[in-house]
């Protein structure tokens, strides 16, 4: 059964970085038919999709956040992580880590999930 | 305001059926069989009920079904129980720059 766990800070100062980090288990991080992607979700309110990546190293962003954004992988951790730069109070936000299958079309479709983190950006 | 648009909230009593309509454009559910409905429990994650339109995960129950009929996707339950009650969101591959959109979510009720 594979699971994802979010961890990361969960404060974190406005116009600082966001840094979090999931980490894979029962399963491989490698395996080529997977995309890993950062989802999150404000108090209240609705699922955003922030970007994912494959194995390759291919990336996508939400055009929304894309100049702020950087999905990264590490393989031999079964880590991927995301980093936000130059965070608000409009980051605050549960953040979830996902995967999905990597097929054409497939970018909402996300089959396991993280419990998610709270992430608050405050002084 | 969400890419893709879904009622509020919908309620219905043990043993009817709902159902929650999804609207997007031909970018997005209109043009293409990648929507998928999650199922979010309060302090949970959401779960996945549905892909590519119609599609019922392993281990999810055959009382959830999707469809689709030009921009407006569709998520009936049927045989309401108890457990039902929850947000349900859905999501779709749009072939703009934006990859994914997701609707706005709807909130269930058990009455």
């Amino acid at each position: 059964q594979v699971q994802l766990q979010e961890s990361g800070p969960g404060l974190v100062k406005p116009s600082q970085t966001l840094s979090l980090t999931c980490t894979v288990s029962g399963g491989s991080i490698s395996s080529s038919n997977n995309c890993w992607s950062w989802i999150r979700q404000p108090a209240g309110k609705g699922l955003e999709w922030i970007g994912r990546i494959d194995t390759s190293g291919t990336t996508n962003y939400n055009p929304s956040l894309k100049s702020r954004v950087t999905i990264s992988v590490d393989t031999s951790k079964n880590q991927f992580s995301l980093i936000l730069s130059s965070v608000t109070a409009a980051d605050t936000a549960v953040y979830y880590c996902a995967r999905g299958p990597r097929y054409s079309g497939s970018y909402g479709l996300f089959d396991y999930w993280g419990q998610g983190t709270l992430v608050t950006v405050s002084s | 305001q969400s890419a893709l648009t879904q009622p509020a909230s919908v309620s219905g009593s043990p043993g009817q059926s709902i159902t929650i309509s999804c609207t997007g454009s031909s970018s997005d559910i209109g043009g293409y069989k990648y929507v998928s409905w999650y199922q979010q429990h309060p302090g949970k994650a959401p779960k996945v009920m549905i892909y590519d339109v119609s599609n019922r995960p392993s281990g999810v129950s055959n009382r959830f079904s999707g469809s689709k009929s030009g921009n407006t996707a569709s998520l009936t339950i049927s045989g309401l129980q108890a457990e039902d009650e929850a947000d349900y969101y859905c999501s779709s591959y749009t072939s703009t720059s934006s990859l994914v959109v997701f609707g706005g979510g709807t909130k269930l009720t058990v009455l």
